[in-house]
């Protein structure tokens, strides 16, 4: 069975710092997709991202980035530059090619909050 | 532009008292979910209609239930809400298709429910 794993519940930085979620998953699957969203206080949940498993390429959009590395089943979020308004709830996503309905399995999420 | 509505973003009900919430989509969508996320906790998936195949997780409570009279509205009904029904509940959207790779999905901004 599929399982995301951010073990990071909390993360507390000052405006400016670079900060990286972790994300670590498992599947049985040679065919995976893998998500992040990003929920503010408002409670929306904000695609940031989608990759396959055929693309280990790392992924850059202004002052985010996504290392995914298949060879430790992680696919690791960093933000440059830490601005407040990063601060929210990130999950990270799973989905197996073989599922139908395309089934998000979610990590728990990771609290970041950003200060002034 | 909003994507995916959810009416109301607030709702409180009494505790047994029938409830609806609903969702919209501009998408065109042939997916819709039904999200519950309490505080702290990752988003878990209550039921999708792939079309108008409904989906039921098979923890979900019969008290809840769904409809989707059309491809862009999807509502979800608490039959008899209970203390423990209080939550965020969102919509997602996404396209589908039988066999193909998973797609992305598209949350609305949730309702949140308080059951007195």
């Amino acid at each position: 069975a599929q399982k995301v794993t951010q073990a990071q519940t909390e993360i507390s930085v000052v405006e400016k710092e670079d900060v990286t979620l972790d994300c670590v998953y498992e599947t049985r699957d040679t065919t995976y997709y893998l998500f992040w969203y990003k929920q503010p206080p408002s409670g929306e949940l904000v695609f940031l991202i989608r990759r396959n498993s055929f693309d280990e390429q790392n992924e850059i959009s202004g002052r985010y980035s996504w290392n995914f590395q298949k060879s430790t089943s992680s696919f690791n979020f960093t933000i440059t530059a830490s601005q407040v308004v990063d601060s929210a709830v990130y999950f990270c996503a799973l989905s197996e090619a073989t599922n139908a309905g395309n089934m998000l399995t979610f990590g728990g999420g990771t609290r970041l909050m950003v200060k002034p | 532009d909003a994507m995916v509505i959810q009416n109301p973003r607030y709702q409180v009900t009494q505790f047994g008292k029938p409830v609806t919430l609903s969702c919209s989509q501009t998408l065109n969508h042939n997916v819709m979910y039904w999200y519950q996320q309490k505080s702290s906790q990752a988003p878990k998936l209550l039921f999708h209609y792939y079309d108008k195949d409904f989906n039921n997780e098979a923890d979900t409570p019969d008290n809840f239930q769904s409809r989707r009279p059309n491809t862009s509205f999807c509502f979800l009904d608490i039959r008899s809400p209970g203390l423990g029904d209080a939550a965020m509940y969102l919509c997602a959207t996404s396209r589908g298709r039988r066999g193909g790779a998973p797609e992305t999905q598209y949350f609305g901004p949730g309702t949140r429910l308080l059951v007195l």
